[in-house]
Parts: structure tokens; C-alpha cells; sequence
């Protein structure tokens, strides 16, 4: 059974702080891994990762895939009160189409 | 465009109740899914609708989940009897087309608690 496990389990910051939120993941047949947001209600897409070593940015956000170590990192720098917000991993196999979460990162950013 | 609406979004039941979650997709989307997160776990797939017909159903934790797709629009989940362990949020997502690109909508989920 295909396993996500993302650490730290929570967090706590200063606006302007840089933080790296990590899921490691064991799974047969990879095929991407994908970062989500989730802020009240409903997870928001940030990143889909297929490739080792590619960066793939967005703003303040940027994540990478190491397909060799079977884990992802997602960096935010500069952070503001606006990234407090659970941070799900979960990623999808080549066998069908569901996803396998983590159990997520809860970020706080103070100001 | 309306996002992916999922109905009620908070259900307080007894156990032994039934329940039916709603859920309407992005329009246009063939693929419908559900998930739920239970209290202290991870989000964990139920099922996988394309258009009307259910193409993998393996999450579905037993008998007592009823989820149909008539007419390949709105989901419906159904719960019946609810039992304790059934309390957590359900989460339904929608995408356009499958494949490696594939983009998953989730909506905001209905929180059920079963008392």
C-alpha cells in the first residue's frame, strides 16, 4: 500500500521567516506527487511534481521532487499571516487515479 | 465559473440515521470523486466516477456507503445506517480530464458527525 508521510506535523513562524515543509512517500509505480493548500474548507492545487531536480515556482512557493531519496520539499519564503494554512502532499500511481495524502502540515504564521 | 459545491456542509446525526451528501461538480467535469478524512488521519480515497459509471470503487470502506452518479451530473453519497467511526469530512473533487496533467477541483467538504 502506497504510504505519504510529511513532516513537521506543525509549525509556527514570524511574518518574513523561510520555512521547508517535507513528504516523503513510498509507492509502487510512481507517477507525480502533488502539493496542496488548504486554508478553511476546500484544498487548492499549488504544485504537481514529476521529475527529479525540476524547481517548479510559484510567487513565494517553489517545490522539487528527488525521485532517488522518494521525497518532496516545499519552500516558502518570506512568508505572511496569508500562508497559515494546513499544506497537503499526496501523490498518484501509474495503477489508477486516486491520490494517497499525507497527513499534512499545519502552518502559522504570526505577524 | 462555480467551483465544485458540496451540500450540507456541516450534518449532525445519530447513529443509526441515514445520511445523504451531496455533491455538484464543476460542469463539464466526467470525473467525480470522493474522499473523506477521518479525525486524527490522512484524506483517503473512496471513488471514482467517470461521467455515470463508477470506475474504481475500492476506498469504499462497506456496504453501508451507497454513492450513484444518475445522469453523470451531481453525486450523491449515502450513508445507511451511520455508525460512530463514519464521523469526519467528506471531501468531493472534480476534473476535467484524466491522465499524468490531470487537475483535481475539491470542493469545500461536508463535515458529518455522527453523536
Amino acid at each position: 500500500e502506497d504510504k505519504v508521510v510529511q513532516s513537521p506535523l506543525s509549525l509556527v513562524v514570524h511574518e518574513g521567516d523561510t520555512v521547508t515543509l517535507n513528504c516523503s512517500y513510498e509507492v509502487t509505480n510512481f507517477r507525480s506527487l502533488l502539493w496542496y493548500k488548504q486554508e478553511k474548507k476546500a484544498p487548492t492545487f499549488l504544485f504537481m511534481l514529476t521529475s527529479s531536480g525540476i524547481e517548479k515556482k510559484s510567487g513565494r512557493l517553489s517545490s522539487i521532487l528527488d525521485k532517488k531519496e522518494l521525497f518532496s520539499i516545499l519552500n516558502i519564503t518570506a512568508t505572511q499571516t496569508g500562508d497559515s494554512a494546513v499544506y497537503l502532499c499526496a501523490e498518484k500511481n501509474n495503477a489508477g487515479n486516486m491520490l494517497t495524502f499525507g497527513g499534512g502540515t499545519r502552518l502559522m504564521v504570526k505577524p | 465559473e462555480a467551483g465544485v459545491t458540496q451540500f450540507p456542509s456541516h450534518s449532525v446525526i445519530e447513529k443509526g440515521q441515514t445520511v445523504t451528501l451531496r455533491c455538484d461538480p464543476i460542469s463539464g467535469h466526467d470525473n467525480l470523486y470522493w474522499y473523506r478524512r477521518v479525525m486524527g488521519k490522512e484524506i483517503k480515497f473512496l471513488l471514482h466516477f467517470v461521467k455515470e459509471s463508477k470506475q474504481d470503487e475500492s476506498g469504499m470502506p462497506n456496504n453501508r456507503f451507497l454513492a450513484e452518479r444518475t445522469g453523470g451530473t451531481y453525486s450523491t453519497l449515502k450513508v445507511q445506517p451511520a455508525e460512530l467511526e463514519d464521523s469526519g469530512v467528506y471531501f468531493c473533487a472534480s476534473s476535467q480530464v484524466q491522465g499524468p496533467n490531470e487537475k483535481l477541483f475539491f470542493g469545500s467538504g461536508t463535515q458529518l458527525s455522527v453523536l
